[in-house]
């Protein structure tokens, strides 16, 4: 049962565009959501973060965006970077109690950015 | 550069062998964790340290035997691995073991089991 979901296994933006990045997730439970960058041959790098209390938390050119009535969130890189192309995954943790943390990932948007 | 140091790098081991992962962290953080993943998967959780208690197993099999000496230290011990076991093993920290907070990753051990 795969919990959380990126169903775009790429995407391929120009640079200086707006890359969009997709995730749906099933369990309500889940409270915290994150983004995480991989580069081949590295371990995933946290990017950004949001509180199921908001619905957009913007850090830099990285805006995250959450609907919690559609079980859906966003990543949105303004402007895209030839940098920026990586594996990008969706995770997400439920309140605690015996799930602290407890991260689960979705299968990851590889982005490729062209100059 | 990574804030979470793990090593070996890169491990070959045959399927009687016994070898342990190591993963370092020096920013105070409370909460360390183990994952597994596979070629073109997302990682997945094995173990959640809390306090240098282990809070949480997701049902691993105990050939991995994980240990936290001290709040910097976490080690996975590995014995009787089988090939299927071969992957990237991945550490991970973050300031407490609950939500809100983010988990940063080390750049992962690859292991190979012959």
């Amino acid at each position: 049962d795969q919990q959380v979901k990126q169903n775009s296994p790429s995407l391929s933006v120009q640079e200086g565009r707006i890359s969009i990045l997709n995730c749906d997730y099933t369990n309500s439970m889940f409270d915290y959501f994150l983004w995480y960058k991989k580069y081949p041959a590295e371990g995933p790098t946290f990017l950004i973060s949001i509180s199921s209390i908001k619905d957009k938390n913007e850090d830099g050119r990285f805006t995250v965006f959450l609907n919690k009535s559609a079980k859906h969130l966003s990543l949105h890189i303004v402007p895209s970077q030839p940098g920026d192309s990586a594996v990008y995954f969706c995770a997400a943790t439920p309140p605690g109690g015996t799930s602290y943390g407890k991260l689960t990932f979705g299968q990851g948007t590889i982005l490729t950015v062209h100059p | 550069d990574t804030e979470v140091t793990q090593t070996p790098k890169h491990l070959v081991m045959g399927m009687t062998n016994k070898k342990s992962l190591k993963c370092e962290q020096h920013m105070g953080h409370r909460a360390m964790y183990w994952y597994k993943q596979k070629a073109k998967k997302p990682p997945e959780l094995m173990f959640v340290y809390s306090y240098e208690k282990l809070s949480i197993n997701e049902s691993v099999p105990s050939r991995f035997s994980p240990e936290c000496p001290n709040s910097s230290l976490l080690n996975l011990h590995l014995h009787a691995l089988q090939p299927e076991d071969s992957a990237l093993y991945l550490c991970a920290s973050s300031q407490w073991a609950n939500s809100n907070q983010p988990q940063h990753f080390g750049d992962g051990t690859r292991l190979s089991i012959l």
